[in-house]
């Protein structure tokens, strides 16, 4: 069965503390692994699409990188509006997304 | 530069009422989708059309239709509410089916 877990389910950090997002799937076959950020009350943001092993993208505080069985969200030097709900999503089939559950991180200042 | 617009943002419904909810996409996009998040369940499809004109099920189908009005426009509608649909319910496009998919901000939908 196509799975995707996502660790931790909630992390806090404090402002400038560095840390990583897993995202790691068991799939028949791989497309694609996005990345999505989630604010309360609203709709998934598309961050970033990974397409095979050692791609590595970046954006702001935030670089994703894929290996064959896992992808990890970097977050460095963290902002409190950084905090969010970040979801991972693996693309099987041309239809089929399957998501994760999501991280909940919060950023203290 | 609206995306995807979803109404209406709530709703409340008696268990057996029907309703349909609206989902209008104003970026060109071929394919449109519409999923239901539940806690601790993660984002499921219900339905999908790849392109104008088409439609198909997706993981969670049961006790739904959809209608793909034109290009622009994906409706979703449930013909005898269950408590068991009540969620939050997001429409999302994307310009192909391999393409990323961007979300509305959703329609909270309780059924008492």
């Amino acid at each position: 069965e196509d799975q995707v877990t996502q660790s931790p389910e909630a992390l806090r950090l404090q402002e400038g503390e560095s840390s990583s997002l897993n995202c790691s799937y068991t799939v028949s076959g791989l497309r694609g692994l996005f990345w999505y950020r989630q604010d309360p009350g609203k709709g998934p943001e598309f961050l970033f699409t990974l397409y095979s092993a050692g791609e590595e993208k970046e954006k702001e505080r935030l670089k994703a990188t894929l290996t064959k069985k896992e992808s990890f969200l970097h977050i460095t030097a963290p902002k409190p509006e950084d905090s969010a709900t970040y979801l991972c999503a693996v693309h099987i089939t041309a239809q089929k997304l399957v998501f994760g559950q999501g991280t909940r991180l919060t950023i203290n200042p | 530069n609206a995306g995807v617009t979803q109404t209406p943002k709530f709703q409340v419904l008696k268990t057996g009422q029907s309703m349909t909810l609206q989902c209008a996409q104003d970026m060109n996009h071929n394919s449109m989708y519409w999923y239901r998040q539940d806690p601790g369940m993660g984002l499921r499809l219900i339905y999908y059309s790849a392109s104008e004109g088409t439609t198909d099920k997706g993981e969670v189908p049961n006790g739904y239709n959809v209608s793909r009005l034109n290009k622009r426009e994906f409706s979703l509608r449930l013909e005898s509410a269950a408590p068991s649909q009540t969620s939050v319910y997001f429409c999302a496009s994307s310009e192909e089916r391999n393409q990323p998919q961007h979300f509305g901000d959703g329609t909270r939908l309780s059924i008492l």
